[in-house]
C-alpha cells in the first residue's frame, strides 16, 4: 500500500505563475517531510524540508506547507520558470531515517 | 568532492545472471538508501542501512541483498536476475545532521 501518494502525474503551469504540487500520506509517523527536484537522467536532487513542528517553510520561491491533520503537505513555486520544468518527488520519515517517496509530479512550466 | 557515485550506470543482463551495483560515498554518513525507480511507481526502498555492518529490508526487498562492509560502501546484488528487476536504481547517502538525502546519477539496469 502506497503510503505517499502524489495523484497528479503530470501539470502544465505558464512561466511566472504559480505551481502547486501536492502530496498526500496515510502514515500518522511521519514527521519529517522532504520535496526533491529530478532531471532526466539524473540523480534527484533536494528542494526543501519540513519538520512536523511546522506548518510553513520557505526557501526563495519554494514553499512548503504541511496540514498534519489532513495528512497532506504542498509545495508553491513562485514564479515558475522553464527550468523548474521537472519530476518532483515528496518523502517522508517517521523518524531520522528510512524515507518513503511519492510517485511523482511532472511538473512544465511553458514559457 | 564526488559525493556518491555509482558504478555500473549501465548494465544489461540475462534472465538468471547475477550482478553487484557498488555505490560510494565520501561524506562520511551513517545512513545509506537503495532506491529503484519505475514509470508510474516512484521511487520505492529495496534496502537500507543505518551504519557499517548493519542492513534492512525496505519496501520492495525480495530478489535483492546487500551489504555494508565499510561505511563508505554499501552494494545492491542481484543474485538471479529477472526481467521485472529492468529498473533505473539510486543509492543515496543521508546527511545526519539535516537529514538531507545525497543521490548518485542512477545505474540503468536491463534484464532480457
Amino acid at each position: 500500500d502506497q503510503q505517499v501518494k502524489q495523484n497528479s502525474p503530470s501539470l502544465s503551469v505558464q512561466e511566472g505563475r504559480i505551481s502547486i504540487l501536492n502530496c498526500d500520506y496515510t502514515n500518522s509517523m511521519f514527521d519529517y517531510f522532504l520535496w526533491y527536484k529530478k532531471y532526466p537522467a539524473e540523480g534527484p536532487t533536494f528542494l526543501i524540508s519540513i519538520s512536523s513542528i511546522k506548518d510553513k517553510n520557505e526557501d526563495g520561491r519554494f514553499t512548503v506547507f504541511l496540514n498534519k491533520s489532513a495528512k497532506h503537505l504542498s509545495l508553491h513555486i513562485v514564479p515558475s520558470q522553464p527550468g523548474d520544468s521537472a519530476v518532483y518527488f515528496c518523502a517522508a520519515t517517521p523518524g531520522t531515517y528510512k524515507y518513503i517517496f511519492g510517485t511523482g509530479t511532472r511538473l512544465k512550466v511553458l514559457a | 568532492n564526488a559525493g556518491v557515485t555509482q558504478t555500473p550506470k549501465f548494465r544489461v543482463l540475462k534472465t538468471g545472471q547475477s550482478m553487484t551495483l557498488l555505490c560510494a560515498q565520501d561524506m562520511n554518513h551513517e545512513y545509506m538508501y537503495w532506491y529503484r525507480q519505475d514509470p508510474g511507481m516512484g521511487l520505492r526502498l529495496i534496502h537500507y542501512s543505518v551504519g557499517e555492518g548493519t542492513t534492512a529490508k525496505g519496501e520492495v526487498p525480495d530478489g535483492y541483498n546487500v551489504s555494508r562492509l565499510k561505511k563508505q560502501n554499501f552494494l545492491l546484488g542481484l543474485e538471479s536476475a529477472a526481467p521485472s528487476q529492468t529498473s533505473v536504481y539510486f543509492c543515496a547517502s543521508q546527511d545526519d545532521g539535516t537529514g538531507e538525502l545525497f543521490f548518485g546519477e542512477g545505474s540503468r539496469l536491463t534484464v532480457l
